[in-house]
């Protein structure tokens, strides 16, 4: 099975600080693109930041940027100057791009619950 | 910005009651996607279209579920007969090759 796994439930994080959330990812294509989506409680499904698996090249979308470890399949998430907005669930996603049926289909992972402290 | 527009936003509706939530992908993508939402489950895809044809079903309970594309500007997803463990949060999300922009969800509540 081509899994997403997010190991922290909730993380926590103090306003302007800095906070990094974990995701792992397991798959047998080589071509593939990893995003991480946040859900405010007004639940609302939001693109933060995406990342084309054949890019060296970490992502960065103004205070958020990524840590892509392709060989180790890892894929984490680190906003910087955390902003009291910034709380929501995050959720790492890998979507597939062979060819078939499978091609633009989205796993995703369990979700990581930010909370962020004035 | 274009958006994914789902109807209705909300629905309470009793046991046994048909359902029909509606999408309407952004224009000019061609991939639409159903998902189910749930505190347990998390995120399941539920049914995968592509160019209007359905590709990929295997996350819908075929007994009661059904999802169509009559057209490019519509997707259909219907629960006949509801149950209560069918309350959830359904989102639509379309995309082009490239990632998914989701619509605001149905909060689905069987009573």
């Amino acid at each position: 099975a081509q899994t997403v796994t997010q190991s922290q439930p909730e993380m926590s994080v103090q306003e302007a600080e800095t906070v990094t959330l974990s995701c792992t990812y397991d798959t047998s294509e080589s071509d593939y693109y990893l995003f991480w989506y946040k859900q405010p409680p007004s639940r609302q499904m939001i693109l933060v930041i995406r990342q084309e698996a054949y890019k060296q090249q970490n992502a960065t979308e103004n205070r958020f940027s990524v840590n892509f470890q392709k060989a180790a399949k890892s894929f984490s998430l680190k906003i910087s100057d955390s902003q009291l907005g910034d709380a929501a669930m995050y959720f790492c996603a890998r979507m597939g791009m062979a060819g078939g049926t499978s091609y633009g289909k989205l796993t995703f992972g369990q979700g990581t619950i930010l909370t962020v402290h004035p | 910005d274009a958006r994914v527009t789902q109807t209705p936003r909300h629905k309470v509706t009793e046991m046994g009651q048909e359902v029909t939530m509606r999408c309407q992908p952004i224009l000019g993508h061609n991939t639409v996607f159903w998902y189910r939402q749930t505190m347990m489950q998390g995120l399941e895809l539920l049914a995968y279209f592509r160019n209007r044809a359905p590709l990929d079903d295997s996350g819908m309970p075929k007994d009661r579920f059904s999802a169509e594309m009559p057209d490019a500007t519509l997707a259909t997803l219907k629960i006949q007969p509801s149950e209560p463990r069918d309350s959830a949060v359904y989102f639509c999300a379309s995309g082009f090759f490239g990632p998914q922009h989701f619509g605001d969800g149905t909060r689905l509540s069987i009573l």
